[in-house]
């Protein structure tokens, strides 16, 4: 079955970086394009990024762009989320999903990431 | 900018029918926006319900639907259950690669 497990998460310093990572399996990987959606504690989801099937194409949501990047290595079956000058209100759990028919289809159980000092 | 809207919270007897919306502060939300719908209960990762409207995701149950009512994207819920108590959020498609989503609706069961 669909699997995605996200990893990387953890506590950084405001200005700081992190780089998630969200490890795909059950599906092609290298057919299908990928998500990143984040949830503060306690708020709602907030799309965040998404890059195409094959990595030609990346998009971001304004909070994110110019700091975060996404990237694929569909050799590894695997996403990535750069994450750069990090800030406080970025603190949250970070969640990949497979994109289909313009959704998020399958889940991962999410990564969370804390920014404070 | 344009602002994808939901109701906070609502209440639904066991049994009963409701209907969750999502809307658009500036224009109408069609087809053209591939809404889908979400459940999320505390603690776990979203579940995908409805996309392109009103496609159920596998093993959904037929008494969740979607639909376009008026100018807006609905989800209702027929026949509801007291696990159907959760957060529902709606997404839009906005074009050129960018999603926004709703700021989500507690759904009650009492």
């Amino acid at each position: 079955q669909v699997q995605l497990v996200e990893s990387g998460g953890g506590v950084v310093q405001p200005g700081g970086s992190l780089r998630l990572s969200c490890a795909a399996s059950g599906f092609t990987f290298s057919s299908r394009g990928v998500h990143w959606v984040r949830q503060t504690p306690g708020k709602g989801l907030e799309w965040v990024a998404f890059v195409q099937y094959d990595g030609s194409s990346q998009y971001y949501a304004d909070s994110v762009k110019g700091r975060f990047a996404v990237s694929r290595d569909t050799s590894k079956n695997t996403l990535f989320l750069q994450m750069n000058s990090l800030r406080v209100d970025d603190t949250a759990v970070y969640y990949c999903a497979e994109g289909y028919n313009y959704c998020f289809d399958y889940w991962g159980q999410g990564t969370l990431v804390t920014v404070s000092s | 900018q344009t602002v994808v809207t939901q109701e906070p919270s609502f209440s639904v007897s066991p049994g009963g029918t409701v209907t969750l919306t999502c809307g658009l502060t500036s224009g109408s939300v069609s087809t053209n926006y591939y809404p889908s719908w979400y459940q999320q209960t505390p603690g776990q990762a979203p579940r995908t319900l409805i996309y392109t409207t009103n496609i159920r995701s596998s093993g959904v149950p037929d008494r969740f639907s979607g639909s376009i009512l008026g100018n807006k994207a609905a989800l209702t819920i027929t026949g509801a259950q007291a696990d159907d108590e959760s957060d529902y959020y709606c997404v839009l498609y906005m074009g050129s690669g960018i999603w926004v989503f709703g700021g989500g609706t507690k759904l009650t069961v009492l």
